[in-house]
């Protein structure tokens, strides 16, 4: 079993709609929580952050972690099709040394 | 700061050849991440560092595969010899304590 499991998708939303993005983990010592967004021939870059159980807002973006279930979720509102990109959930340990990254889902808000 | 910079961004070169892919970190940073990413395996962590220092290289393929950072604001990343197995993009990170910033990569294809 893999560390992070993501449905690798393709995810196909229209413009305006509500996405949710999610993954899976199997390591209970992970305290730190981050989604990156990768655009094509890009590398990845930090969209969110969180540290422990909990939601946190940033614009259109939600982030929420449930360690008891062991599951993260991104949240996108109104989605823009410029939010077409492959998002990875990634997490840590504690002492942030090591980065465990899913598989990466692929997003298209078609306009 | 530029962010974390690697050169080349493209490389292609053929089978035996020796490859050197080299990153710059962000300063002040004190970790720094190897990584490739491929379609069938999505981003697999190789080393990384510490302080300078090699903390986990469990993810380097093989011994035809070595990094080193000599110091804090330099790491090179080697394959000799290469194989066509080894086409990927390889993304340098750096990290000072918590998020972990992307270069854009290096598109290495091996023929």
């Amino acid at each position: 079993q893999k560390e992070v499991e993501q449905d690798p998708g393709p995810l196909s939303v229209p413009e305006g709609a509500i996405v949710s993005l999610n993954c899976t983990y199997s390591n209970s010592a992970f305290q730190y929580f981050m989604w990156y967004r990768q655009y094509s021939r890009k590398g990845p870059e930090l969209l969110m952050y969180t540290y422990s159980s909990g939601n946190k807002e940033d614009g259109r973006f939600t982030a929420q972690v449930d360690k008891s279930s062991k599951y993260i979720s991104l949240f996108i509102r109104d989605s823009q099709p410029s939010d077409s990109a492959t998002y990875l959930c990634a997490m840590s340990e504690y002492n942030f040394n090591k980065f465990y990254f899913g598989s990466g889902t692929k997003l298209n808000v078609k306009p | 700061d530029a962010g974390v910079i690697q050169s080349p961004r493209h490389e292609v070169t053929e089978m035996g050849q020796e490859v050197t892919l080299r990153c710059k970190p962000i300063s002040g940073h004190n970790s720094l991440f190897w990584y490739r990413q491929t379609m069938m395996r999505g981003l697999e962590l190789l080393i990384y560092f510490n302080n300078n220092v090699p903390i986990d290289d469990s993810g380097m393929p093989e011994d035809r595969f070595s990094a080193k950072m000599p110091n804090a604001s330099f790491s090179t990343l080697k394959i000799q010899p290469s194989e066509p197995r080894d086409s990927a993009v390889y993304f340098c990170a750096s990290s000072s304590d918590t998020e972990a910033f992307f270069g854009q990569g290096t598109r290495l294809t091996v023929v």
